[in-house]
């Protein structure tokens, strides 16, 4: 079976640039979630779906940060403009319903600014 | 002080060793608790969970809660370097059972 996709894996862009994440969840999820993970904070959650409405994005660190879901099968986390400190890795994961159903993640995209 | 503290390691042990791997949390209210483990450039998968205090057990391994001191604890018997690894705690907060507060991980080395 199919898990989570992510594209692109990587990414390297310039500073001011506009970059877009891609993720495709588990057929039949109906949660998806968006996380960063850096060496200095670790992993953190910053937004998270529902039937494809946004639940939570009390962990969106600015207005540069946005992400959409206009299916269940596809989601994009968008950073306008772009900075150096955004540079990280960024997962996707995506659940069934039920609290202690497990997250599935997908590879990352390891996104570098310069 | 923040809501779940993990010793970042490395740590590294020889091949059949037994590992012990923990994490303490601030929020009494947490109720139950997950280990993924994440291979290098891959994402965190789920290994364990366990809602309540005593221990739980899957194989070689064993995830132990204690409530009472806010402190939750993976052992590894029988390591194996397919053990190799990050470790990440994790915990339900926020009043949401979806949103999870990872610890930043333990990174694990097993030497054949």
């Amino acid at each position: 079976d199919a898990g989570v996709i992510q594209s692109p894996r990587h990414e390297v862009t310039e500073m001011g640039q506009e970059v877009t994440l891609r993720c495709k969840p588990i057929s039949g999820h109906d949660y998806l979630f968006w996380y960063r993970q850096t060496m200095m904070r670790g992993l953190e959650l910053l937004i998270y779906f529902n039937n494809n409405v946004p639940i939570d994005d009390s962990g969106m660190p600015e207005d540069r940060f946005s992400a959409k879901m206009p299916n269940a099968s596809f989601s994009t986390l968008k950073i306008q403009p772009s900075e150096p400190r955004d540079s990280a890795v960024y997962f996707c994961a995506s659940s069934s319903a039920g609290g202690n159903q497990p997250q599935h993640f997908g590879d990352g995209t390891r996104l570098s600014i310069l | 002080q923040k809501e779940v503290e993990q010793d970042p390691g490395p740590l590294s042990v020889p091949e059949g060793a037994i590992v012990s791997l923990n994490c303490t949390y601030s929020n009494s209210a947490f109720q139950y608790f997950m280990w993924y483990r994440q291979y290098s450039r891959k994402g965190p998968e789920l290994l364990m969970y366990t809602y309540s205090s005593g221990n739980k057990e899957d194989g070689r391994f064993t995830a132990q809660v204690d409530k009472s001191s806010k402190y939750i604890s993976l052992f590894i018997r029988d390591s194996q370097p397919s053990d190799s690894a990050t470790y990440l705690c994790a915990m339900p907060s926020g009043g949401s059972n979806y949103k999870l507060t990872f610890g930043k991980g333990t990174l694990l080395t097993v030497n054949p």
